[in-house]
């Protein structure tokens, strides 16, 4: 059984531009959820989305979208980089949704992004 | 909503001897408590969890315990062996808006 395969796994992008991610769950997934990973601020929620509705949203500017497609594989986009946006963007599927008690969330490896 | 703390930040430990990472949360409705492992280069893996029902869970050489009262719960690792170092979350959720809060991560380190 395939994992959760995130890509790119590393990318090096500009101060101002944007940068789109992607995420293919694990086959029978219907939950998606995105976090950023900082050094110093541990995993942070940015949304999830169930059979492509958003059902939840973090605490993050709206440079920040994501949307989730028939098939739920995932996307996630920041327009307007900026370097404070450098970190590990996780990508997380499971069957329900995540916090569900028994409900086994499963990360991939995540997408290094790094803002010159 | 849910505010999770976790302590220590880091943890050394002597090979063979044991680690304990505590965590608090906020939210009295929570009901699930999982426990998270990132090795280097990874992304996090469940390595046990808990529910608001049970008060410890054991499996192999890590167990967990809750306390509702005093809103707290902690991951025990026993017998630590090298393989044991990375990164290690605690999360709660509340079920009724489907969020899972982590904590800030403890890097633990096993000294050979």
């Amino acid at each position: 059984k395939a994992g959760v395969t995130q890509t790119p796994r590393y990318l090096i992008k500009t101060r101002g531009q944007q940068v789109t991610l992607s995420c293919s769950p694990i086959s029978g997934h219907r939950s998606v959820s995105w976090y950023q990973q900082t050094p110093g601020q541990g995993l942070q929620f940015l949304f999830e989305y169930f059979s492509e509705t958003q059902r939840n949203k973090g605490n993050f500017p709206g440079r920040f979208s994501g949307r989730q497609f028939s098939n739920s594989r995932s996307e996630m986009n920041v327009s307007t980089l900026e370097l404070g946006d450098s970190a590990l963007y996780l990508c997380a599927s499971s069957l329900l949704g995540q916090g569900i008690a028994g409900n086994t969330i499963y990360f991939g490896e995540g997408s290094w992004l790094t803002v010159v | 909503g849910e505010n999770v703390e976790q302590h220590p930040s880091t943890l050394s430990v002597q090979e063979g001897d044991s680690a304990v990472i505590k965590c608090t949360y906020s939210d009295s409705a929570s009901n699930y408590f999982p426990w998270y492992k990132q090795e280097l280069g990874k992304g996090p893996q469940l390595i046990i969890d808990i529910r608001s029902n049970v008060g410890e869970k054991k499996d192999q050489r890590i167990a967990v315990t809750l306390n509702k009262t005093a809103k707290h719960f902690s991951l025990h690792i026993t017998e630590t062996q090298p393989e044991d170092s990375a990164v290690y979350f605690c999360a709660a959720s509340d079920r009724n808006d489907y969020k899972l809060s982590f904590g800030a991560g403890t890097t633990v380190t096993v000294r050979a």
